[in-house]
C-alpha cells in the first residue's frame, strides 16, 4: 500500500529564512508526487508535482521540490520565505490503481515570522 | 475558465439527517472525486467518478455515496448524519483520463458541514 509521511505538523521560520517542508512516500511502483497549498478556509493549490521526467522540479511562488528515489522523499523549499507563504501543505502520491485516488500525508502548517 | 464550484459552502445539519452537496468540475473535466477533512484524519478519500462511473472509493460507510451526470458535474450525499461527519468537503476535478493521477486535480473551496 502506498502511503506518505510529512515530518513536522508545525514549521515555523523567519521571514527571508530558507523553507524546508519535508515529505517521504512509500510506493511499490514508481510513484507520481504532488505538492499542495492551503490557505484558511480555502480549497487545495497545487504548487508543482512530479511525473518521472525531471527529478528536480520547480513550481509556482518559488517552491521545488527534488525527487530522491534513494531516500524515498519528495522534500519541498523555498531559498527565501515571505509572510504569504504562511499556509498548510501537503505532500500527495497518485494511488497506483487506475483513477485520480490521491494520497495525502497529514499536512504541515508553515508559520512565518516577520 | 471557471474553476471547481461547490455549493453550498457551509451547512448546518442535525444529528441523523441527510444532506446532498455539489461540485460542478471544469469544463472538460470527466473525472471528480470527493475528500474528507478534519483535523484528526487529515485529507481522506472518499470515491472517484469517471464518465458518470464510480471508478475508486474510499473506505467510508455505506452512508457516504455519490452519483455523476452527463454533464460530469456531482453529488454526493450522506445520510443518517453523525456529529463525527463534521468536516469540510472537497471536490476536485481532473483531466486525466485513465492512467492513475498524473495531470493536476483542481480543488473546489470545499463545503464546510457542521453536524449538530
Amino acid at each position: 500500500a502506498q502511503s506518505v509521511t510529512q515530518l513536522g505538523s508545525h514549521v515555523s521560520v523567519s521571514e527571508g529564512a530558507l523553507v524546508l517542508l519535508r515529505c517521504n512516500y512509500s510506493s511499490s511502483v514508481p510513484p507520481y508526487l504532488f505538492w499542495y497549498v492551503q490557505y484558511p478556509n480555502q480549497g487545495l493549490q497545487l504548487l508543482l508535482k512530479y511525473t518521472s521526467a525531471a527529478t528536480l522540479v520547480k513550481g509556482i511562488n518559488g517552491f521545488e521540490a527534488e525527487f530522491k528515489k534513494s531516500e524515498t522523499s519528495f522534500h519541498l523549499t523555498k531559498p527565501s520565505a515571505h509572510m504569504s507563504d504562511a499556509a498548510e501543505y501537503f505532500c500527495a502520491v497518485s494511488d497506483q490503481r487506475q483513477g485520480g485516488k490521491l494520497i495525502f500525508g497529514q499536512g504541515t502548517e508553515l508559520s512565518v515570522k516577520p | 475558465k471557471a474553476g471547481v464550484t461547490q455549493t453550498p459552502r457551509y451547512l448546518i445539519k442535525t444529528r441523523g439527517q441527510q444532506v446532498t452537496l455539489s461540485c460542478s468540475p471544469i469544463s472538460g473535466h470527466r473525472s471528480v472525486s470527493w475528500y474528507q477533512q478534519t483535523p484528526g484524519q487529515g485529507l481522506q478519500f472518499l470515491f472517484e467518478y469517471f464518465s458518470e462511473t464510480q471508478r475508486n472509493k474510499g473506505n467510508f460507510p455505506g452512508r457516504f455515496s455519490g452519483r455523476q451526470f452527463s454533464n460530469s458535474r456531482s453529488e454526493m450525499n450522506v445520510s443518517t448524519l453523525e456529529l463525527g461527519d463534521s468536516a469540510l468537503y472537497l471536490c476536485a476535478s481532473s483531466s486525466g483520463t485513465g492512467i492513475r493521477m498524473n495531470t493536476e486535480a483542481f480543488f473546489g473551496q470545499g463545503t464546510r458541514l457542521t453536524v449538530v
